[in-house]
C-alpha cells in the first residue's frame, strides 16, 4: 500500500493564483482531513470529511475549499492564494479503532510559497 | 476542548530510555490521551492511545496516572532515529480531526 500520497511536493504561486493540492489513499479510510503547519506551529486542521460528499470546516477554513467525490481523493483549493497561505500542508486519513478513537496516517505534505 | 502542557524540548542519550511528560488537568473523564511524533521533514506518525490503564505497543508505553492530570510517554530505549517532535493530544472520540499543539521537541544524543 502507498498510503497517503499528496502532489505536488513543492509549489511556488503567485498572489492571486489559484491551484489545488492533491491528496490520496489506498487504505480505504472513510475520513479524510487537511491540516496545514507554520514553521515552529503544531498543525492546524483546516477541513475534514467523514466520507464521501460529506465535509465539514476544521479551525482554519478560510481560503480554502474541499470536496470529497470519491474514498479516496480529498483535493483541497486554494482559491486566490495569499502569501499567509506559505505553509506546508498535510493530508490525513483516518479510521476509528474498536474503543472509539480516531486514528490518522498522514501523507509526507506539500510546501507551498506564495509570493 | 482540555489542554496540555509539554516542555518545548527535551535531550537524551542513544540507547537510554526517555520519559515524556504531558500534563493535562482539565481532562475530561471521556478525553482519551493521544500521542504522535513528527520527525524532521515529514508528516505526523501515530504513536500510542490510552484511557486509563497504561498501554504497551512495539514503539512506546504510555503511562497515565491515577487521577489522569498526566501522563508519560516512554521509549524504553531511544535510537537516533525516535529525535522527533513528541505531541501529546486529548480527544472525546468521533472523526473530527486533532488538535495540535507545538510538543516536545526530542534530542538524542549520540
Amino acid at each position: 500500500n502507498a498510503g497517503v500520497t499528496q502532489t505536488p511536493k513543492f509549489q511556488v504561486l503567485k498572489t492571486g493564483q489559484s491551484m489545488t493540492l492533491q491528496c490520496a489513499q489506498d487504505m480505504n479510510h472513510e475520513y479524510m482531513s487537511w491540516y496545514r503547519q507554520d514553521p515552529g506551529m503544531g498543525l492546524r486542521l483546516i477541513h475534514y470529511s467523514v466520507g464521501a460528499g460529506i465535509t465539514d470546516q476544521g479551525e482554519v477554513p478560510n481560503g480554502y475549499n474541499v470536496s470529497r467525490s470519491t474514498t479516496e481523493d480529498f483535493p483541497l483549493r486554494l482559491l486566490s492564494a495569499a502569501p499567509s497561505q506559505t505553509s506546508v500542508y498535510f493530508c490525513a486519513s483516518s479510521y476509528i479503532t474498536t474503543s472509539g478513537q480516531e486514528t490518522q496516517y498522514f501523507g509526507p505534505g506539500t510546501r507551498l510559497l506564495v509570493l | 476542548d482540555a489542554k496540555t502542557t509539554q516542555p518545548n524540548s527535551m535531550e537524551s542519550n542513544e540507547e537510554e530510555p526517555v520519559h515524556l511528560p504531558c500534563n493535562h488537568s482539565t481532562i475530561s473523564g471521556t478525553d482519551y490521551i493521544h500521542w504522535y511524533r513528527q520527525l524532521p521533514s515529514q508528516g505526523p506518525e501515530y504513536v500510542i492511545h490510552g484511557l486509563t490503564s497504561n498501554v504497551n505497543n512495539r514503539m512506546a508505553s504510555l503511562a497515565i496516572a491515577e487521577d489522569r492530570k498526566s501522563s508519560t510517554l516512554i521509549l524504553h530505549r531511544a535510537t537516533l532515529r525516535d529525535a522527533a517532535v513528541y505531541y501529546c493530544i486529548l480527544k472525546i472520540g468521533g472523526a473530527d480531526g486533532l488538535t495540535f499543539g507545538k510538543g516536545t521537541h526530542l534530542i538524542i544524543q549520540p
